[in-house]
């Protein structure tokens, strides 16, 4: 059984530019979150896809949008990207099977630096 | 709005000693309460998570203690090691709403030998 795996593990990128990050769940899980962490914060929910669908998302602006794949990897996509946008991105995912939770792992992450 | 909010930032306990971090919410529709470990580089891991229906959980030398009309709860680690050096964040969420966690701002721990 594999864990999260997330690539690519950093990325510099300017202002104004786009990035996609990726992430491929663990075996046998449905459900991708992502959440963005600045140095010396906790992380915070940007979305969560179950079943290919968006299901829930934080106080993110649009220019974060996201996918999810028949396998259930998942892609984040950041357009306009700001300084302010410079955190590690974690994904995580899970079982939802019947309305009920299961625990969620996460990814080692992605180290984007917007220059 | 901070949702969980975690302390201290920061705290140096010696070998063997006790490690105390402590969190309070907000929001009495949280159900689920775990706390994470995580390590440079790494993603957090899951340590131990409590439900409100019960006060105390423990798992090996970890132990979390929860009091539901206070909205705290708060992490005890017994006989810390240096191995246990690492960041913890506590967390809260709706079973209902699925995997959308609110953390904490985070706790670095630094054990000395």
């Amino acid at each position: 059984e594999t864990g999260v795996t997330q690539s690519p593990t950093h990325l510099i990128k300017t202002r104004g530019q786009q990035v996609t990050l990726r992430c491929s769940s663990q075996s046998g899980h449905n459900t991708v979150s992502w959440y963005q962490q600045a140095l010396g914060q906790g992380p915070q929910f940007i979305f969560q896809y179950y079943r290919e669908e968006e299901n829930g998302r934080g106080n993110f602006p649009p220019r974060f949008s996201g996918l999810q794949f028949p396998n259930y990897s998942s892609e984040l996509n950041v357009n306009a990207l700001e300084l302010d946008d410079s955190a590690l991105y974690l994904c995580a995912s899970s079982l939802v099977s019947g309305g009920l939770y299961n625990e969620q792992f996460f990814g080692p992450g992605t180290r984007l630096t917007v220059l | 709005q901070q949702q969980v909010k975690q302390s201290p930032q920061s705290l140096i306990v010696q070998k063997g000693g006790i490690s105390i971090i402590n969190c309070a919410y907000e929001n009495t529709a949280f159900d689920y309460f775990p706390w994470y470990q995580q390590f440079p580089g790494k993603g957090p891991a899951l340590l131990i998570a409590i439900r409100p229906d019960v006060s105390e959980k423990k798992e090996g030398r970890f132990t979390i203690s929860f009091n539901k009309s206070a909205k705290q709860f708060s992490l005890h680690i017994m006989d810390s090691q240096p191995g246990d050096s690492a960041t913890y964040f506590c967390a809260a969420s709706m079973i209902g709403n699925f995997n959308k966690f609110y953390f904490g701002s985070g706790t670095k721990l630094n054990v000395k030998p």
